[in-house]
């Protein structure tokens, strides 16, 4: 099954919050996990990745975590700032091909 | 934009009619993508390509085409636009030596 299934849809988070964002995949075959950000006009840019050798991944205030047993990785956001406010998509590879999730739209108020 | 330009970045066109979008990348990397964003459906692979005149189907190819006859280009092809068919057109090209794809800014195509 070649799906990543991504919630919530939308998320609303207050200024300094924590956002978390939770995906999960069928296809054991599997094998690179970027997470996407995306702003109104532009194209999705890369934000963090992980494989499924490794359990959590952190870059600044952006770490994954992901669970292979229970083929679920999500993305969690510290310390959320408005400037995080976007929409972020998971997805997975398989050989040359990536497969999304149906994205989340993250608003963080002030 | 990852040295990636799309071309137009905005079109308005009548259903029946061909529209023809191109993605042009400066670094001569062998795999490019074309995707279409909805909503509710995330990014949907239409095609791809690696290499020149190599190209496969994606997840929704049914009426489209693409050509590569430069490694530079990757054409896109609406022979016969449907209302359907509007969208937000992604291109991407994943360089030799990673899983990363990285994207253009974009096509938006409204058939009317």
């Amino acid at each position: 099954q070649q799906q990543v299934k991504q919630s919530p849809q939308s998320l609303i988070v207050q200024k300094g919050g924590i956002s978390i964002i939770n995906c999960a995949y069928e296809n054991t075959a599997f094998d690179y996990f970027p997470w996407y950000q995306q702003f109104p006009g532009k194209g999705p840019a890369l934000l963090i990745a992980i494989r499924p050798d490794v359990s959590e991944k952190k870059e600044g205030r952006f770490t994954i975590s992901f669970n292979k047993s229970a083929k679920q990785f999500s993305l969690h956001i510290m310390d959320s700032q408005p400037g995080d406010s976007a929409t972020y998509f998971c997805a997975a590879t398989y050989g040359n091909k990536l497969v999304f999730g149906a994205g989340t739209i993250l608003r963080v108020k002030s | 934009d990852a040295g990636i330009t799309q071309s137009p970045r905005h079109k308005v066109t009548e259903t029946g009619t061909p529209v023809t979008l191109r993605c042009h990348q400066t670094e001569n990397h062998r795999y490019m993508y074309w995707y279409r964003q909805d909503p509710g459906h995330g990014l949907r692979l239409i095609h791809y390509s690696y290499g020149v005149k190599d190209t496969d189907k994606g997840e929704v190819s049914d009426g489209y085409s693409v050509s590569r006859s430069k490694t530079e280009d990757f054409l896109l092809t609406l022979e016969s636009a449907t209302s359907s068919q509007t969208s937000v057109y992604f291109c991407a090209i994943m360089p030799g030596d990673t899983d990363t794809q990285y994207f253009g800014p974009g096509t938006r195509l409204t058939v009317l």
